[in-house]
């Protein structure tokens, strides 16, 4: 069965204070991972694609990375502003086109 | 591209009541998808449509939901005799998924539902 397991659960930064998230994952055939940002009361929003290991992707003070079994999300010198839920999600290519999604990381980074 | 919307933003509905909500999906988009979340966990996927064709619907689904997409374009979820266990947040997203490039997802804002 896929799943999806983030950790940790929770993480307090000061900001400045560089951190990495964890997605461990565990799939019939990766057709992509994905990363998301959710605030509180709102949908989540998207910030990468991964399609295979090796693969990186960047955005301002975020880092995505992958391997066969978990991606990382680096936060490079955080500030308050970035302080939200980061969900980690699979699709499987066995012929659907769902997500499964891990339970996030609620980040929360202190000025 | 105004993004997906979702209609309405909350809901406060007696138990055994009916509720629908409706998204309205980027217009481009060929993909649709809801998805449920409670506090503290991470989206669970309920149902997807291809263009108006319901696709893949999940265990969580029973029979007092359902899910249209009239002419592929916006979509309706209805819950019937609702249930304390289904208050929840209800997220809409869309893709333009195209073969096996794929875009991820656009979600919207989502329906929070309170059943008291």
């Amino acid at each position: 069965e896929d799943q999806v397991t983030q950790s940790p659960e929770a993480l307090r930064l000061q900001e400045g204070e560089s951190s990495s998230l964890n997605c461990s994952y565990t799939v019939s055939g990766l057709r992509g991972l994905f990363w998301y940002r959710q605030d509180p009361g709102k949908g989540p929003e998207f910030l990468f694609t991964l399609y295979s290991a090796g693969e990186e992707k960047e955005k301002e003070r975020l880092k995505a990375t992958l391997t066969k079994k978990e991606s990382f999300l680096h936060i490079t010198a955080p500030k308050p502003e970035d302080s939200a839920t980061y969900l980690c999600a699979v699709q499987s290519s066995s012929g659907t086109y769902k997500y499964i999604f891990g339970t996030g990381t609620r980040l929360k980074v202190l000025a | 591209d105004t993004g997906v919307s979702q209609d309405p933003r909350h809901k406060i509905t007696k138990r055994g009541q009916n509720v629908t909500f409706r998204c309205d999906p980027i217009s481009e988009h060929n993909r649709l998808y809801w998805y449920r979340q409670t506090l503290g966990q991470g989206p669970e996927f309920l149902t997807y449509f291809q263009n108006e064709a319901q696709l893949e619907k999940s265990r969580l689904l029973s029979d007092r939901f359902s899910a249209e997409r009239p002419k592929g374009s916006f979509s309706t979820l209805e819950i019937q005799r609702t249930e304390q266990g289904d208050s929840a947040m209800y997220l809409c997203a869309s893709s333009r998924d195209r073969g096996n490039v794929n875009y991820g997802y656009t979600f919207g804002s989502g329906t929070r539902l309170t059943v008291v």
